[in-house]
């Protein structure tokens, strides 16, 4: 069965370096999206991309963000200059329609320290 | 309160009894969807219904929808320990909907004890 990966499971990295979290989603979904638990609380939405383009932002996806499809497969998340406070869960899913479904890959733990 | 809060927060059940978690939004939806996550896992998606459906079904799991109440209910019947997880639910449309950008709450810990 498709399935969404992420990679890498785990990040850990120092507070003002830049991170990329990448996603490789269900190769004919045409919606994709990034969300962040931190930990012990509830997902929160990010950001949506379709049609190569940003479709929705979040208040938490400020300028310090970015995403990105380099090519035809994968989807990445971009954090300019990390923040303790971005530590946390971040999951990419993807759908092929706005009104269906949408599947999570497994996640990548940022840590900031 | 939020978009998407169930209740309650935790149940314990024992293996083979029903489970039900409930959760009630705020704004108009498109549909509701429920998840499952284990403990520092993935999301697994379980179940979708539709603003216009009233009762889905999919396994040993059943999904209500109540628009006029803007509440929804999960139910696990003969519930097993591997059921052990956070169930969570997922509504769309409050960032427009048409992307289908989700908002969740904040989940139910069911504990089903062997």
């Amino acid at each position: 069965e498709p399935e969404v990966t992420q990679t890498p499971s785990h990040q850990v990295t120092q507070m003002g370096q830049e991170v990329i979290l990448r996603c490789v989603p269900i190769s004919n979904h045409l919606y994709f999206y990034w969300y962040r638990q931190i930990l012990g609380q509830k997902v929160e939405f990010l950001v949506s991309f379709y049609n190569n383009e940003i479709s929705e932002k979040s208040e938490i996806f400020d300028d310090q963000f970015s995403v990105e499809r380099p090519d035809g497969s994968n989807f990445t998340l971009k954090i300019r200059s990390t923040k303790l406070e971005d530590s946390a869960m971040y999951f990419c899913a993807s759908s092929d329609s706005g009104r269906n479904e949408q599947f999570f890959g497994p996640g990548t733990r940022l840590t900031v320290l | 309160s939020q978009q998407g809060e169930e209740d309650p927060q935790a149940l314990s059940i024992q293996e083979g009894e029903n489970a039900t978690m409930n959760c009630s939004y705020k704004t108009s939806i498109n549909n509701l969807q429920w998840y499952r996550q284990n403990s520092g896992r993935g999301l697994v998606h379980l179940i979708l219904i539709r603003s216009n459906e009233r009762e889905k079904h999919s396994g040993r799991l059943r999904v209500t929808l109540d628009t006029s109440k803007k509440s929804s209910s999960l139910l696990i019947t003969a519930s097993r320990a591997a059921d052990t997880a956070s169930y969570f639910c997922a509504t769309d449309g409050f960032y427009g909907g048409s992307q289908g950008n989700l908002i969740f709450g904040k989940g139910t810990k069911l504990s089903v004890k062997p």
